[in-house]
C-alpha cells in the first residue's frame, strides 16, 4: 500500500539549513509527483513546493529563494532543504503524493514537527 | 497567486445537524480543456495529517462517507456534511490545484455545541 514518512531534525537553530527526507513505498517517484506542505502550530496549511514525476520542480515563490526539493529515485526518496531557517519556519513539515490526472494530494506522510529555536 | 477565502473560521454544531463550508477562489478554477474544477476539501483532525476527502470539487474519495458532499464550480464551493457526527469534528480546509502555487483556504474549525 502507498506510504510516506518523513524524517529529520526535530530542532534546528535559526540561520541554519533543515534536510527532510520523505522515503515512500507503494508507489515510484518516477510515476507520481510529490508535494511538500508545512502547517505551523495551531495555525493551516502551506505548500512549500512540489517535484514532479518527470523530476522538474515547483516551489512558493515566498520560499523560493531558500528552498531546494530533489529526488533520488534508486532509493524512492524525496528531499527538503530549505537554509536561513527563521522561528517562523517552525511546523509541521508534510510530504504528500498527487494524483495522477487530478493533483489533489490523496496519500500524506505524518509529518514531521521541526521547531527553530537557539 | 490564487487566493481561498474559507468561511466560517469556525462552526459550532449539534449532532445530527447538516453543516455548509464556503470556499471562495479569487479566479476561476474551472479547466476548460478537461471540464473539470480543480478544488480538494481535507478534512484534520487534531494531531492527524490531513486526509482528502473531495477532489474535482463534488468527487468524494474512495472510503468517504456520503454524507461529506462537495459542490460549486468556476470560483464558489461548498462542503456540505450531512447528519454531523461526534467523529466529524475536525478542521477542513480548501485548496486549489489549478495552478502553481496550490493555495488553501484558512481552514473552518467544527466543534460540538
Amino acid at each position: 500500500q502507498v506510504r510516506l514518512k518523513e524524517s529529520g531534525p526535530r530542532l534546528v537553530q535559526p540561520s541554519q539549513t533543515l534536510s527532510v527526507t520523505c522515503t515512500v513505498s507503494g508507489f515510484s517517484v518516477t510515476s507520481y509527483h510529490v508535494s511538500w506542505v508545512r502547517q505551523p502550530p495551531g495555525k493551516g496549511l502551506e505548500w512549500v513546493g512540489a517535484i514532479w514525476k518527470g523530476g522538474s520542480t515547483d516551489y512558493n515563490s515566498a520560499l523560493k529563494s531558500r528552498l531546494s526539493i530533489s529526488r533520488d529515485t534508486s532509493k524512492n526518496q524525496v528531499f527538503l532543504k530549505m537554509n536561513s531557517l527563521q522561528t517562523d519556519d517552525t511546523g509541521t513539515y508534510y510530504c504528500a503524493k498527487l494524483g495522477l490526472y487530478y493533483p489533489s494530494f490523496d496519500y500524506w506522510g505524518q509529518g514531521v514537527m521541526v521547531t527553530v529555536s537557539s | 497567486d490564487i487566493v481561498m477565502t474559507q468561511s466560517p473560521s469556525s462552526l459550532a454544531v449539534s449532532a445530527g445537524e447538516t453543516v455548509t463550508i464556503n470556499c471562495k477562489s479569487s479566479q476561476s478554477l474551472f479547466g476548460s480543456v478537461r471540464q473539470k474544477n480543480y478544488l480538494a476539501w481535507y478534512q484534520q483532525k487534531p494531531g492527524q495529517s490531513p486526509k482528502l476527502l473531495i477532489y474535482l470539487a463534488s468527487t468524494r474519495e474512495s472510503g468517504v462517507p456520503d454524507r461529506f458532499i462537495g459542490s460549486g464550480s468556476g470560483t464558489d464551493f461548498t462542503l456540505t456534511i450531512s447528519s454531523v457526527q461526534a467523529e466529524d469534528l475536525a478542521n477542513y480546509y480548501c485548496q486549489q490545484y489549478y495552478d502553481t502555487p496550490y493555495t488553501f483556504g484558512a481552514g473552518t474549525k467544527l466543534e460540538l455545541k
